[in-house]
């Protein structure tokens, strides 16, 4: 079975410019979740969807947004990016949003670098 | 609210026992994650507790209190590529999967 995919793996942008990161998650898997990683602060969580919808959002501005399609692949997009915004931006499917089947099988991640 | 903590840092010799410690505060409980994550890598799953107790898998052993929202990882005759960072993960009610910010493991020969 293959694993969770994220495209792209590494990007560059300067402030001001917007970014669009997809995630497909595990076949089977209805839940996706996006992770925010920077050194010191942990995995920051930003927002879940589970079937098309928005299940949970973080504490996060509203330049961080995102969604989830009929075969539970998922974007996020940032727009207006600042230099704080570069990080390590990880998605995780699950087979459910809740309980065991909420273990989270994580994607390798996009990195991105705002100048 | 919902808050989760673990020690920073800790460090221990090869073939030693080290207990990481992880409490946490939610709004329901629907289980415990933990997760290791390597330098440069995605978190990859350990353990998950639902009910009160100890969980053993090989080397590795996980721990719940829910009484007093605690947990701990325990990991036995220490390698050095147990070197990485540990996640403390709680799937609370109706809420996404937060995690703590991580306990960076140094395992020394």
């Amino acid at each position: 079975k293959a694993g969770v995919t994220q495209t792209p793996r590494y990007l560059i942008k300067t402030r001001g410019q917007q970014v669009t990161l997809s995630c497909s998650p595990i076949s089977g898997h209805r839940s996706v979740s996006w992770y925010q990683q920077t050194p010191g602060q942990g995995l920051q969580f930003l927002f879940e969807y589970f079937s098309e919808t928005q299940r949970n959002k973080g504490n996060f501005p509203g330049r961080f947004s995102g969604r989830q399609f009929s075969n539970s692949r998922s974007e996020m997009n940032v727009s207006t990016l600042e230099l704080g915004d570069s990080a390590l931006y990880l998605c995780a499917s699950s087979q459910e949003p809740s309980g065991r089947r909420n273990e989270q099988f994580f994607g390798p991640g996009t990195r991105l670098t705002v100048l | 609210g919902q808050n989760i903590d673990q020690p920073t840092e800790m460090t221990a010799t090869e073939g030693a026992i080290v207990q990481i410690n992880c409490t946490y505060q939610t709004s329901g409980f629907n289980g415990l994650f933990w997760y290791q994550q390597h330098a440069g890598e995605a978190p990859t799953f350990l353990s998950y507790n639902v009910l009160d107790g100890l969980e053993e898998k090989g080397r590795f052993s996980s721990f719940l209190s829910r009484s007093k929202g605690y947990s701990y990882l325990l990991l036995k005759e220490l390698q050095m590529k147990d070197s990485a960072s540990y996640l403390c993960a709680v799937s609370g009610a109706g809420t996404a999967l937060i995690f703590g910010k991580g306990t960076t493991l140094s395992v020394s020969s």
